[in-house]
């Protein structure tokens, strides 16, 4: 069935580059996603990746996605006290809009 | 920028009774979406909606859920009779037309006593 992945907790230092992983399932969902969710506040599209692409590129944001192993990642660049919130990674399944979600990565910078 | 807005942010209910979540989606969005996350577990899609009518649903979404779209801007998920388990946040999405671009709402968190 259907499961996104993704490792818990990342915490780097003002200035850094983050690296947020996520594995995923589905090899036929068509776009993936990255979601900000900062404390009490709702889900912010941060971005998204078509399946036929390999990275995409938001300013501080780059998005790199392996298909044949099903790998998507985050990199945030220079990273910023701002930055701090949980990093949801989503994939969409063919029928249908829904998103899959995992499980969220609190990142954690420090000045 | 238009955003989508749900009401209310917390609501307290007891065990049996019933509530109705409301969202107001971005104005030319036309398919709609339920989620909800339980404390500490991932984000779950319940119910999709279009055309006034449901598109798809999970196995969470039983007979005591219903959506409804009772006018052009409010779009609604009512549980009949609340239980403890239904406590969680729940999420009001919708997608920008011609687009994958899926926007949530802040949440109306549901606490069930």
């Amino acid at each position: 069935g259907e499961d996104v992945e993704q490792s818990l907790f990342l915490s780097v230092r003002e200035g850094d580059s983050s690296v947020i992983n996520c594995t995923y399932t589905d090899s036929s969902s068509t776009y993936l996603y990255w979601y900000k969710q900062e404390p009490g506040a709702g889900l912010q599209l941060l971005t998204y990746i078509f399946s036929n692409m390999d990275m995409k590129q938001d300013q501080r944001l780059t998005v790199l996605l392996n298909k044949k192993d099903k790998h998507l990642s985050l990199r945030i660049a220079d990273t910023q006290t701002g930055d701090s919130a949980i990093y949801f990674c989503a994939e969409n399944p063919p029928q249908g809009g829904k998103l899959i979600f995992g499980q969220g990565t609190e990142l954690s910078v420090k000045p | 920028e238009p955003e989508v807005t749900q009401t209310p942010s917390h609501q307290v209910t007891q065990m049996g009774q019933e509530v109705i979540l409301r969202c107001v989606p971005i104005s030319n969005h036309l398919y709609f979406y339920w989620y909800r996350q339980i404390l500490g577990q991932k984000v779950e899609f319940l119910v999709s909606f279009y055309n006034n009518e449901i598109s798809e649903k999970s196995e969470i979404f039983d007979d005591q859920f219903s959506v409804e779209r009772p006018d052009g801007s409010n779009f609604t998920l009512k549980i009949r009779s609340t239980k403890l388990e239904d406590s969680a946040m729940y999420f009001c999405a919708s997608i920008s037309p011609g687009t994958y671009e899926q926007y949530f709402g802040p949440g109306t968190r549901l606490t069930v006593t």
